[in-house]
């Protein structure tokens, strides 16, 4: 099993619609979440960090947090198609190390 | 502007030869990092330094060599070693290691 776990899509998503990006992940002991968004060819840059149970909202992004069944989403309200991108998942566990899962693919449709 | 810049953007290493890529940082962070990516996969973890003069192996350091003598400086080497070093490779730092951490623009390493 991998530590922290995305599905590669794509996600494909009309303009204007939600997009919902899912991860889980292993370590039952992490205290930080993050999600990355990474244009092709360039390096992630962070969208939404979280640490507690619940929903945090910023602007059109909502990250969701369930501890107890080892799961972390990102939602995207009214999805353009500048969205379109790769969203990194990322936790930091035990080690004190981030790790990062493999990314899912977004494409949002004029 | 506080940021965090790596260069070249572009670098190409023929076989045997060690290249070394830079990293600098103004945000007064204690921690850096280097990963590396590669198309399918996530990032994945280099060395790190926690602070100036110390640093510890990641996942995949073999190959790798870094220095951290100042504070917002922490360059990667790619040895002859490093059998495989086509990659893209990034740069992050952050306030301590377990803080939010931040990227740099990365480096593309080719190899002729």
């Amino acid at each position: 099993q991998k530590e922290v776990e995305q599905n590669s899509g794509p996600l494909s998503v009309p303009e204007g619609a939600i997009a919902s990006l899912n991860c889980t992940y292993s370590d039952r002991v992490s205290q930080s979440f993050f999600w990355y968004r990474q244009y092709s060819g360039k390096s992630p840059e962070l969208i939404m960090s979280i640490y507690s149970n619940g929903d945090k909202e910023d602007g059109r992004f909502t990250a969701q947090l369930n501890k107890a069944s080892q799961y972390v989403s990102l939602l995207i309200r009214d999805s353009q198609p500048s969205d379109s991108a790769t969203y990194l998942c990322a936790v930091i566990g035990a080690t004190n190390k981030l790790i990062f899962g493999t990314g899912t693919l977004l494409a949002v449709q004029p | 502007d506080g940021g965090i810049t790596q260069s070249p953007k572009y670098l190409f290493r023929k076989e045997g030869q060690n290249v070394t890529l830079s990293c600098e940082q103004n945000l007064n962070h204690d921690a850096m990092y280097w990963y590396r990516q590669d198309p399918g996969q996530g990032l994945r973890l280099i060395y790190y330094s926690q602070i100036v003069n110390d640093f510890q192996k990641g996942d995949i350091a073999e190959g790798y060599s870094v220095s951290r003598e100042k504070k917002e400086s922490f360059p990667l080497t790619v040895t002859s070693a490093q059998k495989n070093p086509t990659a893209f490779y990034l740069c992050a730092s952050s306030i301590s290691v377990k803080e939010t951490q931040y990227f740099g623009p990365g480096t593309r390493l080719l190899v002729l």
